[in-house]
């Protein structure tokens, strides 16, 4: 069955950068499109973009241009977000979520919790 | 951005009775060129990512029972639960995959009255 294994907690200080993966199993994975979603505490939930696993391109939500990188690791079936120069907005749950087509995010991993504090 | 609004912000329903959660889009989600409304419904409970309900605005995903249903088309979208369960206190958010950035609502919280 398809599962998505994010890694694990992060506490990180304003200004920094942060790295949260997301490895994929159950599927091939450079067939479906992998996006972020992030849900700050007690709030809903924000897009910040895709990647496509075969051959990299990527879309960013325009709310974090130029903070943002999405990569893959084609060998290990693991995605990469990368988020930088930190600010206490962005302590939140970040989940990656496959895309079957049509861009419908049908399947989830179990979310990263960021927290952005000096 | 074309932006998603929800209504209303929490709703609370007896046991057994209907809920109705509206969604508006500030633009048609309506492809003229397959007739088709890229809209889609989730539902996150505590402590859980969200689960996909419904696409195409109506459509249901395999396993959801069918006390869901969806409607709408263009700007107004509805999500209905026919007969209100105690697992189907969540949060629900309706979300636009017609344009880039794929934005959703704020959510919907539906409780127990």
């Amino acid at each position: 069955q398809v599962q998505l294994v994010q890694s694990g907690a992060e506490v990180k200080k304003p200004g920094a950068s942060v790295r949260v993966s997301c490895k994929a199993s159950g599927y091939m994975f450079t067939s479906y499109h992998l996006h972020w979603v992030r849900q700050a505490p007690g709030r809903g939930l924000e897009w910040m973009g895709r990647i496509n696993p075969r051959g990299a391109y990527t879309v960013y939500a325009q709310d974090f241009q130029g903070r943002v990188t999405m990569t893959r690791d084609t060998s290990t079936s693991t995605v990469f977000l990368d988020l930088s120069s930190l600010r206490s907005e962005d302590t939140a749950i970040y989940y990656c979520a496959r895309a079957g087509v049509w861009e419908l995010l049908g399947d989830w991993g179990q979310g990263t919790l960021v927290i952005v504090s000096s | 951005d074309l932006v998603m609004t929800q209504s209303p912000d929490s709703l609370a329903v007896s046991l057994g009775e209907r809920a109705t959660i509206n969604c508006k889009s500030s633009q048609s989600v309506l492809s003229s060129s397959n007739d088709r409304n890229y809209l889609s419904w989730y539902q996150q409970k505590p402590g859980q990512p969200p689960k996909l309900l419904i696409y195409w605005a109506s459509t249901r995903q395999s396993g959801v029972p069918d006390r869901f249903s969806g409607s709408g088309s263009g700007t107004h979208f509805t999500l209905t639960i026919s007969s209100l369960q105690a697992e189907d206190v969540a949060v629900y958010y309706c979300q636009q995959y017609y344009t880039t950035p794929y934005t959703f609502g704020q959510g919907t919280k539906l409780e127990i009255k």
